[in-house]
C-alpha cells in the first residue's frame, strides 16, 4: 500500500499569490515526523520543514506552512507569495521508526510546482 | 561545517564494472543512509547505517554493498553494474532515528551505466 500519496502531478501557481501541495499518508505508528523537501532542476534535496506527529501547532518556516490534519492524514504544504524561484518538484515524505528498516524516510512521487511570472 | 558531500558528481559505466559512491558527512551523525532516485519518482532507500560498524539493507539492497568503519563515511559499492542501476544516488545523515531527526542530504552522484 502507499504509504505517501501526492495526487497533483503539475500544479502551477501566479507569482505572488500562495499555492498548496497535497499529501496523505499511512502509518499505523504513533510517533512519526512528516517532511517536505524541495528538489530544483539542479538536483539537491532541500528541507523546507517538519511537523512531527505529536505537534499541536502547524509547523511554519518562512513562507512555508505545514497544514496538519492529524485525523485525516494529511500533511498539505502551503507556501505564501510564491516566486519564480519557488519553481521545482516538491516531495512529502514520512519517517517512522521501523525495526525493519532503520527509520527510513518513504518518498512519495513529488509535485512539479511551477510559479508564472 | 562541509555537511553531506558526495563524489563523483557524474560516473558513465559499462555494463560489468564496479565502481565505489563515495558519501562524508561532518555533523556527527549516527544515521547514515543512501537512496536512489529514478526519473519522475520519489527516493527509495538502498542501505543504511545506524553507526560505525553496523549496516542493514533498505527497500532496493541488491547489487550494492554498503561499509561504515568511521562514522563519518559510508561508501556505497557497485559490485557489478548493470542498466537498472542508471539512476541519480543520494546520501543522507540524520542525528539519530527518531522521527523528528531530521535527514540532510548530499548534493547526489548522476550514474549512467550503458
Amino acid at each position: 500500500a502507499q504509504k505517501i500519496t501526492q495526487t497533483q502531478p503539475g500544479m502551477f501557481v501566479q507569482e505572488k499569490e500562495a499555492v498548496t501541495l497535497d499529501c496523505t499518508y499511512d502509518t499505523s505508528d504513533q510517533s512519526y515526523g512528516l517532511f517536505w523537501y524541495k528538489q530544483p532542476s539542479s538536483g539537491e534535496m532541500i528541507f523546507l520543514i517538519y511537523q512531527g506527529s505529536y505537534d499541536e501547532q502547524n509547523a511554519t518556516e518562512g513562507r512555508y506552512s505545514l497544514n496538519f490534519q492529524k485525523a485525516r492524514k494529511s500533511a498539505n504544504l502551503v507556501i505564501s507569495a510564491s516566486q519564480l524561484g519557488d519553481s521545482a518538484m516538491y516531495f512529502c515524505a514520512m519517517r517512522e521508526r521501523e525495526e525493519t528498516s532503520g527509520s527510513r524516510l518513504t518518498f512519495g512521487e513529488g509535485t512539479q510546482l511551477t510559479v508564472n511570472p | 561545517n562541509a555537511g553531506v558531500t558526495q563524489t563523483p558528481k557524474f560516473q558513465v559505466l559499462k555494463t560489468g564494472q564496479s565502481m565505489t559512491l563515495q558519501c562524508a558527512q561532518d555533523m556527527n551523525h549516527e544515521y547514515m543512509s543512501w537512496y536512489r532516485q529514478d526519473p519522475g519518482m520519489g527516493l527509495r532507500l538502498i542501505h543504511y547505517s545506524v553507526g560505525a560498524g553496523i549496516t542493514d539493507q533498505g527497500e532496493v539492497p541488491n547489487g550494492y554493498n554498503v561499509s561504515r568503519s568511521t562514522t563519518e563515511d559510508f561508501p556505497l559499492r557497485l559490485l557489478s553494474a548493470a542498466p537498472s542501476q542508471t539512476s541519480v544516488y543520494f546520501c543522507a545523515s540524520s542525528f539519530g532515528l527518531a522521527g523528528s531527526d531530521t535527514q540532510y542530504f548530499g548534493p547526489g552522484t548522476r550514474l549512467t551505466v550503458l
